[in-house]
């Protein structure tokens, strides 16, 4: 059964800091995502992983995999207040997602 | 172009009561997914409609039903409503045959079981 692990679930940290939520899956999959979620909202897809290696950038967040650890990475440069939300990851298996359990991510100004 | 649209928005139901949500796809997709999130949870898989079959399904007991249409939007049925059904329901929208098979969510239903 795959099983999808973040950490840490929750963060709180100050505007201009660097950070790190960590994503960690059990089993081999090809295609991980990474969404957002605001309160009460639904879910907004922010990247699409494919391949081992993979780095993608928006903004100040940059997500990278690596599939022979079978870890991810969201990485938040210089965070800003409009950060804040709960950060998922999700890891297809067998056209099904399967999910961490979120990170919420509080940034002070 | 309209993305995943669901309703109702939100609901209220009794115990022992049925309720049917609704979901739309985004233009040019072909697969819906179901999903329900509790509060302060990740979202848990239901199941995939593709082509008019369920094609996947997660842990969920029979209570929870599905179908989509020709016109490729889908309904979720859950029947005999447990205290424990209270959640965020969520439609996502895919194109099959693209090689990420990103899903795309609805604004979901809130489904409150008193």
């Amino acid at each position: 059964e795959l099983k999808v692990e973040q950490n840490p679930l929750f963060l709180s940290m100050q505007e201009g800091k660097n950070y790190t939520i960590y994503c960690n899956y059990s089993t081999t999959s090809d295609r991980l995502y990474w969404y957002r979620q605001d309160p009460g909202k639904s879910l907004e897809s922010l990247f699409v992983l494919l391949s081992n290696g993979a780095v993608k950038q928006e903004g100040r967040l940059m997500a990278s995999l690596d599939t022979k650890a079978r870890l991810s990475t969201l990485h938040i440069t210089a965070a800003v207040h409009d950060l804040s939300a709960t950060y998922f990851c999700a890891v297809d298996s067998n056209y099904q997602l399967i999910w961490g359990a979120g990170t919420k991510l509080i940034i002070k100004p | 172009d309209a993305g995943v649209t669901q309703s109702p928005t939100h609901l209220i139901k009794t115990r022992g009561q049925q309720v049917t949500l609704r979901c739309s796809p985004k233009s040019g997709h072909d697969t819906v997914s179901w999903y329900q999130q509790a509060l302060g949870q990740g979202p848990q898989f239901i199941f995939q409609y593709y082509e008019e079959e369920e094609r996947q399904r997660g842990n969920f007991p029979d209570r929870f039903s599905g179908h989509q249409f020709p016109n490729y939007s889908s309904e979720l049925n859950v029947n005999a409503l447990l205290l424990g059904d209270s959640a965020l329901y969520l439609c996502a929208s895919s194109p099959l045959g693209t090689a990420s098979y990103e899903q795309y969510f609805g604004p979901g239903t809130r489904l409150t079981v008193t």
